[in-house]
C-alpha cells in the first residue's frame, strides 16, 4: 500500500477553470510538500506546509492534519501550469526524508 | 535566487563503470540529499547528509552507493559499479535545516539522467 495517495492521476482542464489536486497520507507527518516537475524533470518545491493554508499567487493549498489529507488548488488555470503536481511527506520522528506520492499529470488546454 | 545545480545533465555508462554525480547545493544550506526517479515511477529517497555525515540512508542506498562533500561546495554520489537498474534521474537536493519543527523548503536542482547500457 501506497503512504501517499494523489487523486486523480491524469487531469485536463480548460484554461481558466478551478483545478484540484488531492492527496492522502497514511502516516503521522511533521510536514507535507506540493511540489511541480515539467517535462523536462526539473523539481520544484511550491509549498511546505505542517498546518491549515497557504497561498501563492493562483496557488492554494491545505491540509487537515486530522483527515490527513491536503489539496493542490489552481484558480484561473493557465496552460502554462501543465506539469505533474507531487504531494510528498516528511513523517513524523527524527527522519528528515521525504515520500513522495505517484504524481497528477495536469495538461491545461487553451 | 540561488540554486541547487547538477552536472552533468545527462550520463551515459556502461553497465559494470563507475560514475560519479556532481551537485553544488546553494552555498549557505546545511542539509543535503540525493533522490531518484526511474523513468515512469515516484521519486523515492536515498541519502540524506549532514556535518559530514550520512544522517539517513534508504534500502537502495547499498553498498555501491557513496556520497561525500569533499571541499565545502560540492555533494558528489558515487555508483561504484553500474546496473542497468540504476538507470534513472537522479535529483540533489538541499535545505537550511532539517525541517523537522521548523519551516525549511527543500530546493532541487535539474537533476541527472544517468542512463546504463
Amino acid at each position: 500500500k501506497n503512504e501517499v495517495e494523489q487523486s486523480p492521476q491524469n487531469l485536463t482542464a480548460q484554461e481558466g477553470e478551478f483545478i484540484t489536486i488531492n492527496c492522502s497520507y497514511s502516516v503521522g507527518i511533521s510536514a507535507l510538500h506540493w511540489l511541480q516537475q515539467h517535462p523536462g524533470g526539473g523539481i520544484v518545491s511550491l509549498f511546505m506546509l505542517s498546518s491549515g493554508k497557504k497561498k501563492h499567487g493562483r496557488l492554494i493549498a491545505t491540509i487537515n492534519i486530522q483527515e490527513k489529507h491536503s489539496s493542490l488548488h489552481i484558480t484561473a488555470s493557465h496552460p502554462r501550469d501543465s506539469a505533474v503536481y507531487i504531494c510528498a511527506v516528511r513523517p513524523g520522528g527524527a527522519t528528515n526524508k521525504l515520500i513522495f506520492g505517484t504524481g497528477t499529470l495536469l495538461a491545461v488546454q487553451p | 535566487e540561488p540554486e541547487v545545480t547538477q552536472t552533468p545533465s545527462h550520463q551515459v555508462t556502461q553497465m559494470g563503470q563507475e560514475v560519479i554525480l556532481r551537485c553544488v547545493p546553494i552555498s549557505n544550506h546545511l542539509y543535503f540529499y540525493w533522490y531518484r526517479q526511474i523513468l515512469g515511477q515516484k521519486v523515492e529517497f536515498l541519502v540524506s547528509f549532514y556535518n559530514n555525515e550520512i544522517s539517513e540512508k534508504s534500502e537502495i542506498f547499498d553498498d555501491q552507493f557513496s556520497v561525500e562533500r569533499p571541499d565545502g561546495s560540492n555533494f558528489t554520489l558515487k555508483i561504484r559499479s553500474t546496473k542497468l537498474e540504476d538507470s534513472a534521474m537522479y535529483f540533489c537536493a538541499s535545505s537550511l535545516t532539517s525541517g523537522t519543527g521548523g519551516d525549511s523548503p527543500l530546493h532541487f536542482g535539474n537533476g541527472t539522467r544517468l542512463t546504463v547500457t
